[in-house]
């Protein structure tokens, strides 16, 4: 059982450049969610979606789109990568479609940094 | 505003002593809490929550939380500590806004184990 798999563990961009942070679950979960991780701020939700179709923005979406067109994939892409991006960045899914009582899932994380 | 604080950044204890993690959280009604261990490297994993009914939870590796509503606190506890216990540590609030939910993590406290 792979849980949440989330790819490339690390990326160098360039400013002005555009990638995608890809994320699958095999759990069958309906939530899932990105999170960025900065030094002395924890983790803030960027965007999340409550099932194939359908996303909304969390706390720091600016910079950032997403897309859930099947359950199991929730792609994070960049459109023009700023330095302010340099994060490390954390997909999580739960099986509890408000997250809110349900265990989240988390990937090991994709490092990124823009140059 | 819900929020979650966790006043400590930074702790260092000698293996074998216990341990006490604050956590302080802002929320009207009874909230869904949890704390969450991160490994260097790592993604996030979930060491227990609290829903409702007893206070004091239990989670793995050892781990107890409890919960005090008069003091708006769920701080976590191990009673002898082990140097594979040296990790970040997160604490959480299931947010309620809107047709779905998600999670307020706080700021961590990274933990460091002393032989």
């Amino acid at each position: 059982n792979a849980g949440v798999t989330q790819t490339p563990k690390f990326q160098v961009l360039k400013t002005g450049q555009s990638m995608t942070l890809q994320c699958a679950q095999d759990m069958n979960h309906e939530y899932m969610s990105w999170y960025r991780q900065d030094p002395g701020m924890g983790l803030r939700l960027i965007h999340y979606s409550v099932g194939a179709g359908i996303t909304d923005q969390g706390e720091v979406p600016n910079g950032y789109n997403v897309s859930r067109s099947t359950t199991e994939d929730f792609p994070l892409r960049l459109l023009s990568a700023a330095p302010s991006q340099t994060s490390v960045y954390f997909c999580a899914s739960s099986y509890d479609r408000t997250s809110t009582t349900g265990e989240l899932f988390f990937g090991e994380g994709s490092r990124l940094t823009v140059l | 505003a819900q929020s979650v604080t966790q006043p400590d950044i930074h702790i260092t204890v000698s293996e074998g002593a216990s341990l006490e993690l604050r956590c302080n959280y802002s929320y009207g009604a009874t909230p869904y809490l949890f704390w969450y261990v991160q490994s260097p490297g790592q993604g996030l994993q979930l060491l227990l929550k609290y829903f409702s009914g007893d206070t004091l939870v239990q989670g793995i590796k050892g781990f107890e939380a409890e919960f005090k509503r008069s003091q708006s606190s769920f701080n976590l506890r191990k009673p002898s500590v082990h140097w594979s216990d040296a990790a970040e540590y997160f604490c959480a609030v299931g947010r309620y806004g809107g047709s779905q939910g998600n999670l307020i993590f706080g700021k961590g406290t990274k933990l460091s184990v002393k032989p």
